[in-house]
């Protein structure tokens, strides 16, 4: 069965200092990854996935997340945090050709940038 | 360009009330997808849509939820006899076949 794992329910970053954010996957065959952001009381915003080809992404806001198929990871990074970073991040998974199209999500980390 | 809309954003319902919950797609978008998103947790999947066909709706919870999407545009999530437990944010996402989902503001339904 496919499950993604978000291991740490909060991360608290002081302004300016590298940010990741954990994500752990379990897919038969080659997974599709992606991060979404959300803010209170709005939805799901996109800000990078993975396919195929380089392990490094980069993505929207200045994050990026590296896969790492032999740890099943796909952790999202940011070189200098912003206060305006602060939100709940999911990390998704789905099943590559051929399967259901629906995504498997994390239960969320709350990330907490403080100025 | 416009994205995922969603109608109503609040919905208060009194238990036993039927609800119709709307998702306007990205224009073209020919995938259709709801979520239901508990409090404090990651959203958990419904059905699915290519175009007007539900292809999937194992993650309905129950007979008294039922979605459509007529004329593979516009879709509406239907939910009967409402109970406490549906009491919960429901997202709908489009996609253009395969590729990235896009999501909606959601719809946060409260059952009293």
């Amino acid at each position: 069965a496919q499950s993604v794992a978000q291991p740490e329910d909060q991360v608290n970053v002081a302004e300016g200092n590298p940010l990741t954010v954990k994500c752990t996957y379990s897919v038969s065959g080659n997974p599709y990854l992606f991060w979404y952001v959300q803010y209170p009381n709005r939805g799901l915003q996109f800000l990078l996935k993975y396919i195929t080809g380089d392990n490094l992404v980069k993505g929207s806001y200045g994050f990026e997340a590296e896969f790492n198929k032999s740890q099943t990871s796909f952790h999202l990074k940011k070189p200098s945090a912003l206060v305006s970073d602060s939100a709940l991040y999911f990390c998704a998974v789905r099943a590559g050709e051929g399967s259901n199209y629906q995504l498997i999500w994390g239960a969320g980390t709350k990330l907490i940038i403080k100025p | 360009g416009a994205g995922v809309s969603q109608s109503p954003r609040y919905k208060v319902a009194k238990r036993g009330q039927d609800v119709a919950l709307r998702c306007d797609p990205i224009s073209g978008h020919v995938s259709l997808f709801w979520y239901q998103q508990a409090l404090g947790q990651g959203p958990e999947f419904l059905t699915y849509f290519q175009n007007e066909a539900q292809l999937d709706k194992s993650g309905l919870p129950s007979d008294r939820f039922f979605a459509e999407r007529p004329e593979g545009s516009v879709s509406t999530l239907k939910i009967q006899r409402t109970q406490q437990e549906d009491s919960a944010v429901y997202l709908c996402a489009s996609s253009s076949g395969v590729g990235t989902q896009y999501f909606g503001p959601g719809t946060r339904l409260t059952v009293l």
